[in-house]
């Protein structure tokens, strides 16, 4: 049973534009949430995470939001470089034990 | 920058072979955490621990084991391995409610 939702498997997006990247989850228990960058043949690296005490996180380029109350949270990068396309992934825990995934959302930037 | 290590990056290996994935590292953290990954699929928790002599099985069943006889130190062991068992696996560490760091990955490939 999957927990946590990425719907958009891709996502292609000018250079300089706005990404925005969509992550839904079921367990109304996590209290934390994180996304992920990774690119091919490698580990994922951290980008950014929220508390579920929080609606809004923001560093640098990247800005997540969370709605508790719609489940749903989404990740901005404004502007997109093409150094951004890879594969991003959001996770979310419970009471700080293991950490669960969605499928990912491959981003391509176009020069 | 995470101190976290796998070995080894690549492996080919042969149907029938015991294979052991390395993992270390020198964080301190007590949460480590057995990932395993197929192309546009989720993260898939296999194996985890929160501390030296705790392993327990993840969300995703798997024929391989796990050992935590030291905080640094987290191998994961295949006692047969098989073409199903083709796919990456990532090993992570995490100390409490911070984000999980990712080694580079094991990418590996059973014929």
């Amino acid at each position: 049973d999957q927990q946590v939702k990425q719907n958009s498997p891709s996502l292609s997006v000018q250079e300089g534009r706005i990404s925005i990247l969509n992550c839904d989850y079921t367990n109304s228990m996590f209290d934390y949430f994180l996304w992920y960058k990774k690119y091919p043949a490698e580990g994922p690296t951290f980008l950014i995470s929220i508390s579920s005490i929080k609606d809004k996180n923001e560093d640098g380029r990247f800005t997540v939001f969370l709605n508790k109350s719609a489940k749903h949270l989404s990740l901005h990068i404004v502007p997109s470089q093409p150094g951004d396309s890879a594969v991003y992934f959001c996770a979310a825990s419970k009471d700080d034990y293991k950490l669960s995934f969605g499928a990912g959302t491959t981003v391509t930037v176009r020069a | 920058e995470a101190d976290i290590y796998q070995t080894p990056r690549y492996l080919v290996i042969g149907t029938g072979k015991k294979i052991t994935l390395e993992c270390s590292q020198t964080m301190g953290h007590d949460k480590m955490y057995w990932y395993q990954q197929d192309p546009g699929m989720e993260l898939h928790l296999i194996h985890y621990s929160y501390g030296v002599n705790s392993t327990e099985k993840g969300d995703l069943s798997s024929e391989s084991t796990v050992s935590r006889i030291r905080t640094e130190h987290f191998p994961l062991t295949l006692e047969s391995a098989r073409p199903s068992h083709t796919s990456q696996y990532l090993c992570a560490s995490r100390q409490d409610g911070t984000e999980a760091f990712f080694g580079q990955g094991t990418r590996l490939t059973v014929v």
